[in-house]
């Protein structure tokens, strides 16, 4: 099973300022790697996907970046609705054992 | 517009058997993955398993092989995640969801979430 460890558990940001989230992987994923945010009470929301991509809707001030097993998800002026925890998750081995990591939690500092 | 639309919540003793679904429309439900997804109170997401329902295709976790059954009715477009004697730490939110594309995908859709609620 590929282990997906994210960093920091929990980030205190500002509003306005950046908030860059780490998420390493056990072994490569190539670029087979998802964002997701999860506010109380929701579902969660895909925002990144293909380690950069931004799915529909998503504003653009949410990236994704890196390959392998190192990925960062930017997001670069904190809005009041971006407050959340946010996931990664691996999809990149058949038969699929995808795998979440942990979560970080973004919240107002 | 695709939506997943899950059924409601449940609460049930241990030993008791359930199902639960996960209604889609607004897309071809037959042509796409859906799994399932498992957060547990206070917890973090667990990758659960997936179905294709054009021919149930299914694959599990080994984390929960054996322990849940996935199954779909391509027929009225609906997905469902059961178990046949439930725990008390099969309490949590499952939620289903769709994969965004072919089968290296993440999930795009999401039903709202059902909460199971397992307690003598």
């Amino acid at each position: 099973e590929i282990v997906m460890t994210q960093s920091p558990a929990t980030l205190s940001v500002s509003p306005g300022e950046r908030a860059t989230l780490s998420c390493r992987a056990s072994q490569s994923v190539s670029s087979n790697l998802a964002w997701y945010q999860q506010k109380p009470g929701q579902a969660p929301r895909l925002l990144i996907y293909g380690a950069s991509t931004r799915a529909t809707g998503i504003p653009a001030r949410f990236s994704g970046s890196g390959s392998g097993t190192e990925f960062t998800l930017t997001i670069s002026s904190l809005q009041s609705e971006d407050f959340a925890v946010y996931y990664c998750q691996q999809y990149n081995d058949w038969p699929p054992e995808w795998t979440f990591g942990q979560g970080t939690k973004v919240e107002i500092k | 517009e695709v939506q997943l639309v899950q059924s409601g919540a449940e609460v049930k003793k241990p030993g008791e058997s359930l199902k639960i679904s996960c209604k889609g429309s607004g897309y071809s439900f037959s042509s796409y993955w859906i799994g399932w997804v498992r957060q547990m109170p206070g917890k973090g997401l667990e990758w659960m398993g997936i179905i294709y329902p054009h021919d149930s295709d299914t694959r599990y976790s080994p984390s929960f092989q054996g322990q849940v059954t996935i199954s779909a009715d391509k027929s009225i477009g609906t997905a469902y995640l059961q178990w046949n004697s439930l725990k008390a730490s099969d309490t949590a939110m499952y939620y289903c969801a769709r994969l965004y594309s072919g089968s290296y995908s993440p999930f795009d859709y999401w039903g709202q979430g059902t909460l199971v609620t397992v307690s003598s």
